[in-house]
């Protein structure tokens, strides 16, 4: 268990709506980031965090910012949300920099209609 | 970019048999790692198994083992003595430094 909370697990909102999500972990990990889960597409990353207030892009970022203030929370968002968001995003963090493994949250199931 | 490629969008297997889940992968890196996931139908993301490029002996993590061929630049999993526990969606990916590539993932049932 890699002390990972998502929150909200749920969410339903309209278009246009700015929408916040959050990432909390418990084990001082420096590394996090950020992806969406859609049909027919895997996993994307959206943006990483390698410290605090340090981020960068991933492959899909545009439409989301993210900012980490403390170590423990790194917080994606939707300034306009719009229907091509709808998915389920995914928190994780990685215990060293590189290609090493990925621990994940369990998920947020975000629903923009 | 990189690229990972799932061909086996669905794959069945008897009970107690062996598997292989097949990954190919693009990547121009000299320096990468491999790794395997695991989603159950109730959504959480679990992780298998990792092999890093320079690795020269095939990852290996109890039933789960990765066929790592550099030159052809394939990452199969092979999943020894299916258990029921074992249906599942399962997800290969490339990391190098800190962008990491998932491919679609293959579908797995274990028949009993």
């Amino acid at each position: 268990d890699a002390g990972i909370t998502q929150s909200p697990r749920h969410k339903v909102t309209e278009t246009g709506t700015p929408v916040t999500l959050r990432c909390h972990q418990t084990e001082n990990h420096r590394y996090m980031y950020w992806y969406r889960q859609d049909p027919g597409h895997g996993l994307r990353l959206i943006h990483y965090s390698y410290g605090v207030k340090d981020t960068d892009k991933g492959e899909v970022s545009d439409g989301y910012s993210v900012s980490r203030s403390k170590t423990e929370d790194f917080l994606l968002t939707l300034e306009s949300a719009t229907s091509s968001q709808t998915s389920v995003y995914f928190c994780a963090i990685s215990v060293q920099t590189g290609p090493y493994e990925q621990y994940f949250g369990p998920g947020t199931r975000l629903t923009v209609t | 970019a990189q690229k990972i490629t799932q061909t086996q969008p669905g794959m069945f297997v008897q009970e107690k048999e062996a598997v292989t889940l097949d990954c190919t992968y693009d990547t121009s890196d000299q320096s990468y790692g491999l790794f395997w996931y695991k989603q159950p139908s109730s959504g959480e993301m679990i992780f298998l198994i990792y092999q890093g490029s320079y690795d020269e002996q095939n990852a290996t993590e109890g039933r789960y083992s990765l066929n790592f061929q550099k030159a052809r630049k394939s990452a199969n999993l092979v999943i020894s003595a299916s258990q029921l526990g074992d249906s599942a969606m399962y997800f290969c990916a490339i990391g190098t430094g800190n962008q990491f590539y998932f491919g679609t993932g293959t579908s797995l049932t274990v028949i009993p």
